[in-house]
């Protein structure tokens, strides 16, 4: 079965400090790959979205994963932090179009002035 | 444009009455979902229905009754909530298994739901 792990359910940064989540998957083979982002009080939002066209992956608000199927990994990145930042981000691996999405257990990000 | 809209955003209600959930869509998805979610933890999967038809249940309790009238529609329908039933409920859409780029899921703000 699929699984998804991200490491920290809470990672704090400096303002304009490098934010890193980390997101990790088990797959038998190379599946979509999801990162959506929680703000308070909100519903998800797609963040960026890994389907094999390319290994490095940018998405909005300066965010950009990098797939590397040798680690299972796809870790999320952005060079500053900011405030507005701030918010629930999860990691989501689906294995091809017709199965269900597995969510990881979230990480929490802080942003300290 | 990525918009599921839901109504209402905000529900109290008694574990007696009945009340719906209701989601829309006008992306020309052909899949659209129901997702439970508790307060720091990732959506949990209730139903999904593929070109109208629901195709999975993911063994939810039955005072939850899902329905779609139309391709662009997805009530839920509350009936004899429990107070663990509080959650905030999230409406998605997606193109459908035959849709590309991984089937992209797209959710809505969510409905706040509080049984007391």
């Amino acid at each position: 079965a699929q699984s998804v792990t991200q490491l920290g359910s809470h990672v704090s940064v400096s303002e304009g400090a490098l934010v890193l989540l980390r997101c990790n998957y088990s797959s038998s083979v190379p599946p979509y790959l999801f990162w959506y982002v929680q703000y308070p009080n909100q519903g998800l939002q797609l963040l960026l979205k890994y389907t094999s066209a390319a290994t490095l992956v940018k998405g909005i608000n300066g965010f950009e994963a990098e797939f590397k199927k040798s680690e299972t990994s796809f870790h999320l990145t952005k060079p500053s932090a900011h405030m507005s930042d701030a918010a629930e981000y999860f990691c989501a691996v689906r294995k091809t179009s017709y199965d269900k999405v597995i969510f990881g257990p979230g990480t929490s990000l802080s942003v300290i002035p | 444009d990525t918009e599921v809209t839901q109504t209402p955003k905000h529900l109290v209600m008694g574990m007696t009455n009945k009340k719906s959930l209701k989601c829309e869509q006008h992306m020309g998805h052909r899949a659209m979902y129901w997702y439970k979610q508790k307060a720091k933890k990732p959506p949990e999967l209730m139903f999904v229905y593929s070109y109208e038809k629901l195709s999975i249940n993911e063994s939810v309790p039955s005072r939850f009754s899902p329905e779609c009238p139309n391709s662009s529609l997805l009530n839920l329908h509350l009936h004899a909530l429990q107070p663990e039933d509080s959650a905030l409920y999230l409406c998605a859409s997606s193109h459908g298994p035959q849709g590309r780029s991984g089937n992209t899921i797209y959710f809505g703000e969510g409905s706040w739901l509080t049984v007391v």
